[in-house]
């Protein structure tokens, strides 16, 4: 069983729906966990940071930890076009980051 | 927020030279850097881990005198490929933390292309 599992996608939705980005991992000892956007030939970007059980939200953005189930989630609302990007979910661990395979996300107009 | 440079965005060279690819950290210092490589439509695959003032640890199959990696400062490390080839044209990125095992920086990735 691989550490972080994240489905690949792709995956596409009408503008302005919600969007939810999933990642389940193995390692009861994961403490935090990120959210990167990244766009074709660019560097990650760090979207979402927690490190509890809970919901975190950001504008748009609202992360979800679920410790006991070792389930996180990213949700998006009102998603646009420029939403259309691959998604990391990511657990810093042993002075490494474990990432996820990335979804690609495709919004339409 | 935390910015991390890395430069060149992108080079082209030939066949049998060397490539140095840059990666600062702008307003903090780095404990430690990693080094990636991405191929299209695949995730991230960590090359190495580098610590200031020490030498970088390469992960399994990754060549280290192939991929030079230099931790000079707490705010720059450096990746040279050398006596580059065609295979190893790649979108390379460079990532750094302020605190181990928390969130980590990107930089925005060079993109090599060996001729």
């Amino acid at each position: 069983q691989k550490e972080v599992e994240q489905d690949p996608g792709p995956l596409s939705v009408p503008e302005g729906a919600i969007v939810s980005l999933n990642c389940t991992y193995s390692n009861s000892a994961f403490q935090y966990f990120m959210w990167y956007r990244q766009y074709s030939r660019k560097g990650p970007e760090l979207l979402m940071y927690t490190y509890s059980s809970g919901n975190k939200e950001d504008g748009r953005f609202t992360a979800q930890v679920d410790k006991s189930s070792k389930y996180i989630s990213l949700f998006i609302r009102d998603s646009q076009p420029s939403d259309s990007a691959t998604y990391l979910c990511a657990m810093p661990f042993d002075d490494k980051i474990i990432f996820g395979k990335g979804t690609r996300l495709h919004i339409l107009p | 927020g935390a910015v991390v440079s890395q430069h060149p965005s992108w080079v082209i060279c030939k066949s049998g030279t060397s490539v140095k690819i840059e990666c600062r950290s702008l307003d903090f210092q780095a404990t430690t850097m990693f080094w990636y490589r991405q191929f299209p439509k695949q995730s991230l695959m960590l090359m190495a881990t580098s610590n200031e003032g020490s030498k970088a640890t390469y992960e399994q199959g990754v060549e280290k005198d192939k991929f030079l990696i230099n931790h000079a400062s707490l705010t720059l490390s450096t990746l040279t490929v050398t006596s580059a080839h065609p295979e190893d044209s790649s979108f390379y990125i460079c990532s750094a933390n302020r605190v181990v095992n928390t969130e980590a920086f990107f930089g925005q990735g060079t993109r090599l292309t060996v001729v």
